[in-house]
């Protein structure tokens, strides 16, 4: 089955720094890869996702990127603000019938 | 995107009785429901998939007579966990799946057995 890694498990930027979240997946069959926020006692928020037919995609501060050679693909995010603060999860999926998370990145933006 | 509700958001019951979660997709027509279990500090686990109309396919050590999944119809899916004990207590997630690709999550369960 497929395996996805993520690092780091916690990451704390500068409020206005750039934070990156890499994640690498096992599959090569998987083809759709969604990264998504948790905020504390919530259920995780769809934030953005990119196919496998597309190398990156970007949705204002927040972009993915996706290298299918490499099985790896990374979330960034630009001039953070404290509330981009959540524990974020990125997910790989073959079939769209089962999604692989990774471990989690617990992200704090220092003001 | 599409909104998942989940409910009740938190419940406290007695250690031996049974509770009962909803899951509702509610702008959408979801054929297959994913139930997760989150520990504290850690990734979801996820329990079972269930698919309207059939029966639910629990995950390796999940035990089928304690989470009792029912996915009646394409909007709903519950998960009742019977004979509730202190150990199940836990956060549990519901997310459902938009034409077989996006998922998305409902807020979660807050379960305390006591």
């Amino acid at each position: 089955g497929e395996n996805v890694e993520q690092h780091p498990s916690t990451l704390s930027v500068q409020e206005g720094d750039s934070a990156v979240i890499k994640c690498t997946y096992s599959d090569s069959a998987s083809n759709y890869f969604p990264w998504y926020k948790q905020e504390l006692g919530k259920g995780p928020q769809l934030i953005i996702d990119i196919r496998s037919n597309v190398g990156e995609k970007k949705d204002q501060r927040i972009a993915v990127t996706l290298n299918k050679t490499a099985k790896h693909f990374s979330l960034h995010i630009t001039e953070t603000q404290p509330e981009d603060s959540a524990v974020y999860f990125c997910a790989a999926t073959p079939t769209g019938n089962q999604f692989y998370f990774g471990t989690g990145t617990s992200l704090t933006v220092i003001p | 995107g599409a909104v998942v509700s989940q409910h009740p958001s938190r419940v406290i019951c007695k250690s031996g009785t049974s509770v009962k979660i909803e899951c509702r997709s509610l702008d959408f027509q979801a054929t297959t429901m994913f139930w997760y279990r989150q520990f504290p500090k850690q990734s979801l686990m996820l329990m079972a998939t269930s698919n309207e109309g059939s029966k639910a396919t629990y995950e390796q050590g999940v035990e089928k007579d304690k989470f009792l999944i029912n996915h009646a119809s394409l909007t709903l899916s519950t998960l009742t966990v019977t004979s509730a004990h202190p150990e199940d207590s836990s956060f549990y997630i519901c997310s459902a799946s938009l034409q077989g690709t996006e998922a998305f999550f409902g807020q979660g369960t807050r379960l305390t057995v006591v």
